[in-house]
């Protein structure tokens, strides 16, 4: 069955922390999503990766960098958190080659509360 | 540029009656994908359905039918006989041929009451 892991549910940083949010699939799949979901604007994506090493800016990046160093893990980073950052982070994968037409698989989604 | 229009911003129904939820799209493309994802209070999205554009057939499952028509670039998702458990976020989703980008709707959340 397809998995996909993130490692936090919920957390509570302070304002100007460093935060890792981690996110691991089992499927083997090339590719691999950061969305944020915050209500009444549905989910935006804020990096996507099509292989290791590889990254791409989604329609949000700006206060985020990502991380996938191995083919199964891609990290969200918030170099310094800041209060418009709370909100709920979902990672997700879906299989090799172009994203249209491939399902996508989420995780169980990481709620974050800067502070 | 790509996307997704759901109006409804929350539904509440009465178990067992039958709601219909909408989704409106917009692209320039003509190969291109749509989704259907459910989101429970548990917090992951669940697949529920892909439809390419080149697939107009409505398609049933269950209780849960999807009425694709490219006329009026709409992609609604009728629940019949609605049960608690469908109470979520519904999510509709489009994403464009060879493009590596999904973009979602806002969700419409739909409470059904025992």
């Amino acid at each position: 069955d397809v998995k996909v892991t993130q490692s936090s549910r919920y957390l509570v940083k302070r304002t100007g922390e460093k935060v890792f949010l981690e996110c691991v699939q089992d499927m083997d799949h090339e590719n691999m999503f950061w969305y944020r979901q915050d209500p009444g604007l549905g989910l935006r994506l804020i990096y996507f990766s099509y292989d290791v090493k590889m990254k791409e800016k989604g329609d949000i990046p700006e206060g985020y960098s990502v991380s996938r160093e191995k083919k199964e893990r891609f990290s969200l980073i918030l170099e310094s958190a800041s209060t418009n950052q709370t909100s709920m982070y979902l990672c997700a994968s879906s299989p090799p080659g172009s994203v249209s037409g491939n399902t996508i698989y989420f995780g169980e989604g990481s709620w974050l509360t800067v502070v | 540029a790509q996307k997704v229009t759901q109006a409804q911003t929350e539904i509440s129904v009465v178990e067992k009656e039958d709601v219909t939820l909408d989704c409106v799209y917009e692209t320039r493309d003509t190969t291109y994908y749509l989704f259907w994802y459910k989101q429970p209070p548990s917090g992951e999205l669940v697949f529920l359905i892909r439809r390419n554009s080149f697939d107009e057939q409505n398609e049933i499952s269950g209780r849960y039918s999807w009425n694709f028509q490219k006329s009026t670039s709409s992609f609604n998702f009728t629940i019949t006989a609605s049960q608690v458990v469908d109470s979520a976020v519904y999510f509709c989703a489009l994403s464009e041929g060879g493009y590596q980008k999904v973009t979602f709707g806002t969700g419409t959340k739909l409470q059904v009451i025992p």
